[in-house]
């Protein structure tokens, strides 16, 4: 059964603090990682899409990187604007229902 | 009107009742999606529609029965629920099943009594 693990469940962070967010995957055969930003009381964002490990993907102060394990979404320089919860999921290849096993999320507080 | 819209977003309902939560999407999408969000859980998949048809039931309880009479609406359909039911209720849509990029609703917050 395909696993997805994130880590640290909570981060807080100052303005300007860098740092990343981990999600770690077992999966038969990826056929796709993706991330989404979910704001409180609001529906999933999706984010991005990864393929294959050594992949990465930018949008503004968010960089998703991804290897044959785990997945890194690093927020450089955040703001707070950036306070959310980012959910990860994966998508296996062999699985004929292309369903989405998503972890239980990280949720990220940016301090001006 | 753009995007995956749900109603009503807040919901309070007794054990006997019976309800229903609404999805509409706009974006020409042919796979619709309910998925449940407890707290610090990942989101759960209950059903799934693929050009209308029933593709998926992740073992769901009877008590909730979903319905797609088109490709742009979904419903789900409530009834003789448990307290622990009590979860946000997100619709989403996709152009096609095989995708992993989901456009969600913001959701329908359900409280069972």
């Amino acid at each position: 059964e395909d696993q997805v693990t994130q880590s640290p469940e909570a981060l807080r962070l100052q303005e300007g603090e860098s740092s990343s967010l981990n999600c770690s995957y077992t999966v038969s055969g990826l056929r796709g990682l993706f991330w989404y930003r979910q704001d409180p009381g609001k529906g999933p964002e999706f984010l991005f899409t990864l393929y294959s490990a050594g992949e990465e993907k930018e949008k503004e102060r968010l960089k998703a990187t991804l290897t044959k394990k785990e997945s890194f979404l690093h927020i450089t320089a955040p703001k707070p604007e950036d306070s959310a919860t980012y959910l990860c999921a994966v998508q296996a290849v062999w699985s004929n229902d292309y369903k989405l096993s998503f972890g239980a999320g990280t949720t990220v507080t940016v301090r001006a | 009107e753009t995007g995956v819209t749900q109603t009503p977003r807040h919901l309070v309902m007794g054990m006997t009742n019976k309800k229903s939560l609404k999805c509409e999407q706009h974006l020409g999408h042919n796979a619709m999606y309910w998925y449940k969000q407890s707290a610090k859980k990942p989101l759960e998949l209950m059903f799934v529609y693929s050009l209308e048809e029933r593709v998926e039931n992740n073992s769901v309880p009877s008590r909730f029965s979903p319905e797609c009479p088109n490709s742009s609406h979904l419903f789900l359909h409530l009834h003789t629920l448990q307290p622990e039911d009590s979860a946000l209720y997100l619709c989403a849509s996709s152009l096609y099943r095989d995708t992993g990029e989901l456009f969600f609703g913001e959701g329908s917050r359900l409280t069972v009594l």
